[in-house]
């Protein structure tokens, strides 16, 4: 069977730090994959999707970066974190075929001080 | 672009009433996939239903249906007997037949169930 991993669970990190969160998928190849934000009466902000290693797609110009070095490993980062970057980060994967489902990891609470 | 729209922040409901949450979309295409997710406190994100654009019937799952109408762009979620365990963010999602890599998500409906 598919699992998603995604770490750390939470995180508290002063203004200007770097940040690197690591999602990883397990039972399935070549998955889409996904970072998506979700803040307070903004719903799923998606921010960056891969559907293969070093292809990435940005959705929202900004303060962070996405990378998949491996083919299920989808990692976010930023070098210099800003307030506003608080929020909750989720991962996800799908499957290439469209009428399947995402599936997501626990998720990232990040709180930028 | 594709969008979604939820315009309910916040909807309650009775236990054991009926609630339903709308959802309407802006597309061009006329393949494509919707889905409702449920996320608990746990945060933890739950498909509960998806359609797909080309059939016509409704889909159900137990307690949940939705009304799918095409041409309005429409896409509500309709819970059947409210438990206490519905209580959650819902939230409506579009993906594209065509060109399958973008998730796209609403803003969410938080429902509260009241006893």
């Amino acid at each position: 069977s598919q699992t998603i991993h995604q770490w750390p669970a939470t995180l508290v990190q002063p203004v200007g730090s770097p940040l690197s969160l690591e999602c990883t998928v397990e039972g399935t190849s070549n998955p889409n994959l996904y970072w998506y934000r979700q803040a307070a009466g903004r719903g799923l902000q998606l921010l960056f999707y891969s559907v293969g290693i070093g292809q990435i797609s940005s959705e929202v110009p900004q303060n962070l970066s996405a990378s998949r070095p491996q083919d299920r490993q989808f990692i976010l980062s930023s070098k210099k974190l800003l307030l506003s970057d608080s929020g909750f980060y989720l991962c996800a994967w799908t499957r290439v075929s469209g009428n399947t489902e995402a599936f997501f990891g626990q998720g990232t609470r990040l709180t930028v001080v | 672009a594709q969008t979604v729209t939820q315009s309910q922040p916040e909807m309650s409901v009775q236990e054991a009433e009926t609630v339903t949450l709308s959802c309407t979309y802006d597309t061009s295409e006329s393949d494509y996939y919707l889905f409702w997710y449920k996320q608990p406190p746990s945060r933890q994100m739950i498909l509960v239903i998806r359609q797909e654009a080309y059939k016509q019937q409704n889909a159900t799952e137990n307690r949940f249906s939705v009304n799918f109408q095409k041409a309005a762009k429409s896409f509500s979620l309709k819970i059947s007997d409210s438990q206490l365990g519905d209580a959650a963010m819902y939230f409506c999602a579009y993906r594209s037949a065509y060109n399958t890599d973008k998730l796209i998500f609403g803003t969410g409906t938080r429902l509260q169930v009241f006893p």
